[in-house]
């Protein structure tokens, strides 16, 4: 079975332009989450995505968005890049939301320059 | 209350010797502790996990060891081999409401052969 797939792999962009980044979770997972890893860091938790509702987000601005559509598959969208949201965007699945925690697996990532 | 503390920040072991990763938390609700490993140019993959009802739970050549009352817990990698060498995570997370994974800072481990 195959994995969580991210697209694209890898993105440049310049300060102030809009970038939209997909995912496809495992099959039959319902859960999708977003997660933001800088150089040298763990991932920082951005958003979590359930049966198509917003279930969690974390503490980044407002220009970071994200949707989950009837096929389970999600977009993060960034408006207004800055500098500083180079990064390797992560995308995780999980078969369900709870209640005890869920495993989440990783997708390789989108990495993202910004110039 | 929300951090997880990871430690060392780099461990260099010899082949066929004992990887030790500390993990050290303050939210007493967190109540699921996974680790996950990364290669480079790779996402995170899990490794193992552990909930606070158990002390250790072994897969493998992993071990993961749990002290409630310490609010520590830690990765123990028994005959480390060179493939392993990797970027190891600690995490933790509640179980109420979003699934959201707090991440160590990382372990960057290499195994000399």
């Amino acid at each position: 079975d195959a994995g969580v797939t991210q697209s694209p792999t890898h993105l440049i962009k310049t300060r102030g332009q809009h970038v939209t980044l997909r995912c496809s979770p495992i099959s039959g997972h319902k859960s999708v989450s977003w997660y933001q890893q800088v150089l040298g860091q763990g991932p920082q938790f951005i958003f979590q995505y359930y049966e198509k509702e917003e279930r969690g987000r974390g503490n980044f601005p407002d220009r970071f968005s994200a949707r989950q559509f009837p096929n389970y598959s999600s977009e993060l969208n960034v408006n207004a890049l800055l500098l500083g949201d180079s990064a390797l965007y992560l995308c995780a699945s999980s078969p369900r939301q709870g209640p005890l925690n869920q495993p989440q697996h990783f997708g390789d990532g989108t990495r993202l320059s910004i110039l | 209350q929300q951090q997880v503390k990871q430690s060392p920040q780099s461990l260099i072991v010899q082949k066929g010797g004992i990887s030790i990763i500390n993990c050290a938390y303050e939210n007493t609700a967190f109540d699921y502790f996974p680790w996950y490993q990364q290669f480079p140019g790779k996402g995170p993959a899990l490794l193992i996990a552990i909930r606070p009802d158990v002390s250790e739970k072994k897969e493998g050549r992993f071990t993961i060891s749990f002290n409630k009352s310490a609010k520590q817990f830690s990765l123990h990698i028994m005959d480390s081999q060179p493939g392993d060498s990797a970027t190891y995570f600690c995490a933790a997370s509640k179980g109420q409401g979003a699934q959201k994974l707090v991440f160590g800072q990382g372990t960057r481990l290499t195994i000399n052969p």
